[in-house]
């Protein structure tokens, strides 16, 4: 079975605090990809990264780095000295044959 | 270049009518996907076109629901008849590819009431 588990419901933070979403997937795929979405209360999904599962590499992109763990299938989300413009649902998805496999999300408030 | 289109925003309708949404790709992205948000839960998957192809479309609660990819361009999602668990918000995708990132449109909020 495919699946992906956020299970933070909502976390708060205040502003310029480093905050971690947790991601861990279910898959029989070898092969794989893992993505996060931003949706930002205007409501659109707004693609932040994608990584395969043959790159373990975690990767930095300014205030935000990812950590891709196959032995524990997780694909965690770190923001670093988070700021106001942070807040938004957060969705990690995990895309076998053809289909994604969303989250159920992580609402992140940065309180300034 | 325009990303993903999604007509109406909103959509407001009573239990027992019928509600066509609409999603204009990326141009040259043959991959279109609708899924849906109830609100509060996951994304969930509806359906996947190749072109003007159905690829996959196990999401698809059930029959009250039609897509259709005419010319492998836009796409239209009708529910008929709506009922009041069709609320939430649709939205379609598009890629290049499968593994690609998918491009999401800003969502149909549909309410049934």
């Amino acid at each position: 079975a495919q699946k992906v588990t956020q299970a933070q419901t909502e976390i708060s933070v205040v502003e310029k605090e480093d905050v971690t979403l947790d991601c861990v997937y279910e898959t029989r795929d070898t092969t794989y990809y893992l993505f996060w979405y931003k949706q930002p209360p205007s409501g659109e999904l707004v693609f932040l990264i994608r990584r395969n599962s043959f790159d373990e590499q975690n990767e930095i992109s300014g205030r935000y780095s990812w950590n891709f763990q196959k032995s524990t299938s997780s694909f965690n989300f770190t923001i670093t000295a988070s700021q106001v413009v942070d807040s938004a649902v957060y969705f990690c998805a995990l895309s076998g044959f053809n289909k994604f496999y969303f989250g159920s999300g992580t609402k992140l408030n940065v309180k300034p | 270049e325009a990303g993903v289109t999604q007509f109406p925003s909103h959509s407001v309708i009573e239990k027992g009518q019928t509600v066509t949404l609409r999603c204009d790709p990326i141009s040259g992205h043959d991959n279109l996907y609708w899924y849906r948000r109830v609100m509060g839960k996951e994304i969930k998957f509806l359906l996947h076109f190749v072109k003007e192809s159905k690829q996959d479309e196990s999401g698809m609660p059930n029959n009250r629901f039609l897509a259709e990819r005419t010319g492998g361009t836009y796409s239209t999602l009708k529910v008929q008849p709506a009922e009041l668990e069709d609320s939430g918000v649709y939205f379609c995708a598009s890629s290049q590819r499968w593994g690609n990132e998918q491009f999401f449109g800003p969502g149909t909020r549909l309410t049934v009431l």
